[in-house]
C-alpha cells in the first residue's frame, strides 16, 4: 500500500556498519511491525509496537533494535550489520479496532545486502 | 510458542488445473488470515476466517477454516497465470499481545 512507505528501498552495506531502515504510515494505525523475509523461511517477526510507548521483541530480535518515534514512524536499526542479515525487510501496520482484526498492511519492502 | 506449518512449499501447475495449499497450527487459533505476494511485491491481505468450519469464497478462491480452528486451506479452481505468487497463511491465538504467526508460504507457479 502507498499508505505505508519504507526507505531506502535498496541498500548495500558492509559488515560492521550501522544502518537504519525507516517506515512511515498514513493509515493512522497504532500497531506497527518489522518482518524479515528470506527464501523458504517466510515472514519472521523482528519487533512489533502496539503504540508509541510499547516495544516488543519478535522471534528474531537479536542484532536488531527499533525506535517508535511517533504513531506514524517505526525504524529498524542494525547496530553492526553482518552478512546473514542480508534479506528483504518489510514494515507492516495494523489496526486492532477494525472488523478484520489485525489485518497487516505491508510496505513495499527494503532489500538489504550486507557484504 | 505457536507454530504455523504450511504445505506444500512449492507447487507448479498447468494453467487450468486446481491448486490447494494447507495450513496447520500447533495451537487453536482465534482467526486465520491469508495473504498473497506477487513476485517482486509485498504481501497483500486476501481474507480472514474467524468461525469454526467457516468457508468463504472469492471468485475462484475458496478458503476454509477447520472445525477445531487449527487448520485452514486455500483452494484455487482453474488456475490462471495471474494467480502466480506466494500464498501465506497467518494465524493468531488472540490474547492481549495479539500478533500473527505466518506460515512459510506456498510458491505457486503456473505454466500457460
Amino acid at each position: 500500500d502507498a499508505d505505508v512507505t519504507q526507505t531506502p528501498r535498496n541498500r548495500i552495506t558492509k559488515t560492521g556498519k550501522r544502518i537504519m531502515l525507516e517506515c512511515s504510515q498514513t493509515k493512522g494505525h497504532d500497531r506497527m511491525y518489522w518482518y524479515r523475509q528470506d527464501p523458504g523461511l517466510g515472514l519472521r517477526l523482528i519487533y512489533y509496537s502496539f503504540d508509541v510507548k510499547d516495544i516488543n521483541k519478535g522471534e528474531i530480535s537479536d542484532g536488531y533494535s527499533v525506535s517508535r518515534q511517533a504513531q506514524a514512524k517505526f525504524s529498524l536499526s542494525l547496530e553492526s550489520a553482518i552478512p546473514n542479515q542480508t534479506a528483504l525487510y518489510f514494515c507492516a501496520t495494523s489496526d486492532a479496532g477494525t472488523g478484520f482484526r489485525d489485518t497487516q498492511y505491508f510496505g513495499p519492502g527494503t532489500r538489504l545486502t550486507v557484504l | 510458542g505457536q507454530q504455523v506449518m504450511q504445505i506444500p512449499q512449492y507447487q507448479h501447475v498447468q494453467e487450468g488445473e486446481d491448486f490447494t495449499t494447507y495450513c496447520n497450527s500447533s495451537t487453536t487459533l482465534s482467526n486465520i488470515q491469508w495473504y498473497k505476494q506477487r513476485p517482486g511485491g509485498h504481501p497483500v491481505f486476501l481474507i480472514q476466517l474467524v468461525k469454526s468450519g467457516e468457508v468463504k469464497k472469492q471468485k475462484r478462491l475458496t478458503f476454509q477454516f477447520g472445525e477445531a480452528k487449527k487448520n485452514s486451506s486455500l483452494h484455487i479452481t482453474a488456475t490462471q497465470t495471474t494467480d502466480v505468487g506466494t500464498y501465506f497463511c497467518a494465524g493468531s491465538n488472540g490474547g492481549s499481545n495479539y500478533k500473527l504467526t505466518f506460515g512459510k508460504g506456498t510458491l505457486l507457479t503456473v505454466n500457460p
